[in-house]
């Protein structure tokens, strides 16, 4: 099956630092992949669509200038939190859209905590 | 604005039960639909997809699809305790990559 990683698994960082996190495909091309965020005992929410080689398209409410997206090859995304708040910890998810298939392979996640 | 709705659970069924998970969805358009599974702290893991009407069987799992009434679901037969997790309904419209996530069902299979 479609294998998603993601880098790093953890991190704790101070309040103000960036953080970036990668998303990669290992075994298959992926022209789209998706950045969701999870607070504790809630669900997936959308933060951003990343396509190859164009900007992110992000949801509503997302900053795009405090989260950098940049997707640039098939294989590779990368999330970058500017300066991070303690209210940007969470888990932090992404996935891959592998062209024509249907569903969507998610990386293990990243959970971030803002001291 | 598309909606996935799930009932929150928690739902309780003792193990070797079949445990039914519902899912309505709000995009008459959607086409393609997912089960996922979360345990706490891990990412979703896909289990089953369905796009045409009917039953689809893998396993223990079965999803059911109705568009008219814009509804699917997922039965796991022969629960076990290792089931025990929060199941999540996803819904990709009509010529679209994003899913549309459903707040999720927690399973708990009591041993």
């Amino acid at each position: 099956g479609a294998v998603v990683s993601q880098h790093p698994s953890r991190v704790i960082c101070k309040s103000g630092t960036s953080v970036k996190i990668e998303c990669r495909s290992l075994d298959f091309q992926a022209t789209t992949m998706f950045w969701y965020r999870q607070f504790p005992k809630q669900s997936l929410m959308l933060m951003a669509t990343s396509n190859e080689g164009s900007k992110a398209t992000y949801e509503q409410g997302v900053e795009k200038d405090k989260f950098l997206i940049n997707h640039a090859s098939l294989t590779l995304s990368t999330l970058t939190v500017t300066s991070a708040h303690p209210e940007d910890s969470s888990f932090y998810i992404c996935s891959a859209h592998q062209t024509g298939a249907g569903e969507q392979f998610f990386g293990p996640g990243t959970r971030l905590t803002v001291l | 604005q598309k909606e996935v709705e799930q009932n929150s659970g928690p739902l309780s069924v003792p193990e070797g039960a079949i445990a039914s998970l519902n899912c309505t969805y709000s995009d008459r358009g959607s086409q393609s639909f997912f089960w996922y599974r979360q345990y706490s702290g891990k990412s979703p893991e896909l289990i089953m997809f369905i796009y045409s009407n009917g039953d689809k069987e893998d396993g223990r799992f079965t999803a059911q699809l109705n568009k008219a009434s814009q509804y699917v679901s997922l039965l796991i037969r022969d629960s076990q305790p290792s089931d025990s997790a929060t199941y999540l309904c996803a819904v990709l419209g009509a010529g679209s990559y994003q899913l549309t996530f459903g707040k999720g069902t927690k399973l708990s299979v009591i041993p």
